[in-house]
């Protein structure tokens, strides 16, 4: 059974800062993709980045990357240069590539950008 | 281009009773998944249907059934409401063979179970 865990409940951070938000996974699927959202209060959920299990190099999508650390199972986003509009939950997510196309979800991670 | 379009976005609903949400994929999407996020969590998949027919299944009890149309919208029903079905339903359309990156979510519709 696939897991995500997103150990960060909350994150602060300032306007136009860096900030990493984590993301631990488990699967026995030697292939899989990995995945971002962003959830404003609005409720839709909007991808932000995506990182396959056989991509040798980080993604990155605009201010959003992905450090994929396969050995460690973590696939934490970074957003640079923060912005107030940031502010938002953050959902990782897994689909294996075993079954169909349904996806895994964490928790989540809200976070707040402050000026 | 309308993208992924719930309704209705709010409800309000008795326990015992049944509800119908509907799902109008985004243009040219033949798939459409269904997630339940409860208050506090990450959506978890209910079902997702391609074809007019269920292809997969989440751990949710029988008193969720769906539907897909035609024209690739989609009904989620439930029966016998319970409080803890209250949550947010999200729909995503996709299509079946295309890439990872082109799943799109609907706003959603809130539903409350009193």
């Amino acid at each position: 059974a696939q897991k995500i865990t997103q150990t960060q409940p909350g994150m602060f951070v300032q306007e136009k800062e860096a900030v990493t938000l984590d993301c631990t996974y488990d699967t026995s699927d030697q292939s899989y993709g990995l995945f971002w959202y962003k959830q404003p209060s609005s409720g839709e959920m909007i991808f932000l980045i995506y990182q396959g299990s056989y991509d040798e190099q980080n993604a990155t999508e605009g201010r959003y990357s992905l450090n994929f650390q396969k050995a460690r199972k973590s696939a934490n986003l970074v957003i640079s240069a923060s912005q107030l509009g940031d502010s938002a939950m953050y959902f990782c997510a897994m689909r294996d590539y075993s079954g169909y196309s349904t996806l895994t979800f964490g928790k989540g991670t809200m976070l707040l950008v402050s000026p | 281009d309308a993208g992924v379009t719930q309704s209705p976005t709010h409800l309000i609903k008795t326990r015992g009773q049944q509800v119908t949400l509907r799902c109008s994929p985004k243009s040219g999407h033949d798939t459409v998944s269904w997630y339940q996020q409860a208050l506090g969590q990450g959506p978890q998949f209910i079902f997702q249907y391609y074809e007019e027919e269920e292809r997969q299944r989440g751990n949710f009890p029988d008193r969720f059934s769906g539907h897909q149309f035609p024209n690739y919208s989609s009904e989620l029903n439930v029966n016998a409401l319970l409080l803890g079905d209250s949550a947010l339903y999200l729909c995503a359309s996709s299509l079946y063979q295309g890439s990872d990156t082109e799943a799109f979510f609907g706003q959603g519709t809130r539903l409350t179970v009193v």
